[in-house]
């Protein structure tokens, strides 16, 4: 596709389900970041993956999230036994090579999670 | 800690009218500062990007300028349309960091009045 894709869109989940976010990055796009964006602030590092290496993981807020991008393309964010306070939209982005000048980091639409 | 300030929080204008959104930041070394347009509901888009040696760079009608020294930098928006209403993210990369050095403002939250 011509942009960064995830999916679901939109997911309701019940407090203490599991769920699987997707994200699909530009073809070719080595990097890849997940960010978590609550309501009225900015996106807040979770994780970032160089092909299929995950490089850093530092803003995962607790072992329950786990990312992965096995082939290098597509990555999932699980989030195992889902609690109130992860309500957000998690956004998948990606860039040809990092974040240096010349690279433009495209994000994707987002897929909003909230938790009842 | 590395941190980027935004400044208004929101703002609203008339449309046609000019506005100037602020950002600063903290973060050393510098590498490069992005602004980005965050439409509600959808993923931010990247208006420009700036590196240490450049002070202005315009996409149509917004111009960014950047002053290193004192680690400031602004969005101006020339006669604003409807479409402009959106939050406005800065980000400061910060060199020699990883990924989690890309550190992303709250954003100005800009509505435009007709």
């Amino acid at each position: 596709g011509a942009g960064v894709s995830q999916s679901p869109r939109y997911k309701v989940a019940k407090r203490g389900q599991d769920v699987a976010l997707r994200c699909d990055p530009i073809s070719g796009h080595v990097s890849l970041f997940w960010y978590q964006q609550a309501l009225g602030q900015g996106p807040e590092f979770l994780t970032y993956f160089q092909n299929e290496a995950q490089l850093d993981k530092s803003g995962l807020p607790s072992d329950r999230f786990f990312a992965e991008r096995p082939e290098g393309s597509v990555s999932t964010l699980k989030i195992q036994r889902t609690q109130q306070e992860d309500s957000a939209v998690y956004l998948c982005a990606s860039s040809l090579q990092g974040w240096i000048p010349g690279n433009t980091i495209y994000f994707g639409e987002g897929s909003w999670l909230t938790v009842v | 800690k590395n941190q980027v300030e935004q400044s208004p929080q929101s703002l609203i204008i008339l449309e046609g009218k000019n506005c100037t959104l602020q950002c600063n930041y903290t973060v050393s070394p510098f590498s490069n500062l992005r602004w980005y347009k965050q439409d509600t509901g959808r993923g931010p888009v990247s208006l420009t990007i700036m590196t240490f040696s450049e002070d202005t760079k315009s996409n149509g009608r917004y111009t960014a300028t950047l002053d290193a020294d004192t680690k400031q930098s602004s969005l101006h928006i020339t006669a604003s349309q409807l479409s402009d209403s959106a939050s406005y993210i800065c980000v400061v990369i910060f060199s020699g960091g990883g990924a989690d050095g890309l550190t992303f403002g709250k954003g100005t939250h800009l509505i435009i009045q007709p």
